[in-house]
């Protein structure tokens, strides 16, 4: 059982705006910075976004991140195909003294 | 442009104790804001935290690995290792080492992943 929970699949069409919850603690997503991973079939994780709502260079500006108080989100807008694959939060847990991820999310592009 | 490949035996058998190697290329395991760690992936499951280490050998594991987990580094053969203790079936993952880099906080490189299978 994963610390930060997610929705298993989440969907939309082409072109559609979908969005990822991911729901932590005060000890979690409360007080330590949220990253987004993509990972797609057969490849390594990617990262997505950094520090809630930071995005790496090369990553396209339709991946938003935004947190208030212990939830998280991840909003793709202008969906595409290539956006067909699985999400995951994560952030570090003070109680845990350890990285936590979230249990991911499949978006589906109809 | 920093690259990590992990390696090691892809079969385990129950009881055994579980080794990998992350060999890292194009820059180096002690300079930059950067430790490193292991993750893994159980088939049709979702990501999960293994551990930690910092170039000065502290670390920090998933406290429910934490009896079992050592993770070591090696800075001036760069590379940094896993071993996993009384492995089972359940110990049956795709694992990846990975960058964290401190500025952000993230994983910001990873390895492509090696397939570990737990069985006699």
């Amino acid at each position: 059982q994963s610390v930060l929970t997610q929705p298993p699949s989440a969907s939309g069409t082409p072109g559609q705006r979908v969005t990822i919850s991911c729901s932590g603690s005060s000890s979690n997503i409360g007080s330590n910075p949220v990253a987004w991973y993509q990972h797609l079939p057969g490849a390594a994780p990617k990262l997505l976004i950094y520090n809630h709502n930071q995005r790496p260079s090369g990553v396209p500006d339709r991946f938003s991140g935004s947190t208030s108080g212990t939830s998280a989100s991840l909003a793709i807008s202008g969906l595409q195909s290539e956006d067909e694959t699985d999400y995951s939060c994560a952030a570090w847990d003070d109680s845990l003294n350890g990285y936590v991820f979230g249990s991911g999310t499949k978006v589906t592009v109809l | 442009q920093v690259q990590l490949l992990e390696s090691g035996p892809g079969l385990v058998k129950p009881s055994q104790t579980l080794s990998l190697t992350c060999t890292v290329s194009g820059g180096s395991l002690n300079t930059g804001p950067y430790y490193w760690s292991w993750t893994r992936q159980p088939a049709g499951k979702g990501l999960e935290w293994i551990g930690r280490i910092y170039p000065s050998g502290s670390t920090n594991y998933n406290p429910s690995l934490k009896s079992r987990v050592t993770i070591s580094i090696d800075t001036s053969r760069k590379h940094f290792s896993l071993n996993l203790s009384s492995v089972t079936a359940a110990d049956t993952a795709v694992y990846y080492c990975a960058r964290v880099d401190r500025r952000l906080p993230g994983m910001d490189v990873w390895g492509q992943g090696t397939t570990v299978t737990v069985s006699s």
